[in-house]
């Protein structure tokens, strides 16, 4: 059974930083891309960023929003999804979702973690 | 980025009745390796979203047949034949295909009457 298990949310002023988690578990994490999407309150899904497995080259992509700001990454020997947030802004605050995808990055969003709250306020 | 718009953003369904949502994309999704790479997602309250349906028509491990997708370009549509009280919640169209620019649509809540 696949299993996403986020972790690092919080509560942090504008500017400030964040390092989420997703550990993982019930898949060959390395061969597939994982992704991160996030949904802000009362509003609708948003990708945030994706990074390829290893067949891929672990190559990484992050939307316009967050790009400069945000870094995804991952820990293969750990089985765990990463996302750095640095320069955080109000309108980052969101319920941030770890994402498997199919083969591909485009194949499919197959398994979904619960989320971790990330709140950015002064 | 492609603008994905689903319609109604909102429908109240009879259990047991069918519904049907839209979407429609700004730009065909029709990728150059041939295949579309549309997909359709389901968030119950209080829970992260599923999948449901990808490439269109194919349904995910695990999804009831009553959900079924059609379409094909830019017009895409997710049907439920017979609604079931564990069908509410709120339904995404997301398009991979213009991938790094994932978009999705903004949701339309599912609801009983």
């Amino acid at each position: 059974e696949v299993q996403l298990l986020e972790s690092g949310g919080g509560f942090v002023q504008p500017g400030g930083s964040l390092r989420l988690s997703c550990t993982t578990s019930g898949f060959t994490f390395r061969n597939y891309p994982m992704s991160w999407v996030r949904r802000a309150p009362g509003k609708g899904l948003e990708w945030v960023s994706s990074v390829n497995g290893v067949g891929g080259g672990g190559v990484t992509y992050h939307a316009d929003s967050v790009k400069g700001r945000f870094t995804i990454s991952r820990d293969d020997s750990k089985d765990t999804l990463y996302l750095q947030m640095n320069s955080l802004r109000v309108e980052d605050t969101a319920v941030y979702h770890c994402v498997k995808a199919g083969l591909f990055v485009e194949d499919k969003f197959e398994y979904w973690g619960q989320g971790a709250l990330v709140t950015v306020s002064s | 980025d492609v603008v994905m718009t689903q319609t109604p953003l909102s429908s109240p369904v009879t259990l047991g009745q069918p519904a049907s949502i839209s979407c429609r994309s700004s730009q065909s999704l029709l990728h150059s390796d041939g295949r579309t790479y549309l997909s359709w997602l389901q968030q119950r309250p209080g829970q992260p979203p599923r999948l449901l349906i990808y490439q269109i028509s194919k349904r995910f491990s695990g999804v009831p047949d009553r959900f079924s997708g059609s379409g094909a370009g830019t017009d895409f549509t997710l049907k439920i034949s017979r609604v079931e009280a564990e069908d509410v919640g709120v339904y995404y169209c997301m398009q991979a295909t213009h991938f790094p620019a994932i978009t999705f649509g903004q949701g339309t809540r599912l609801e009983i009457k």
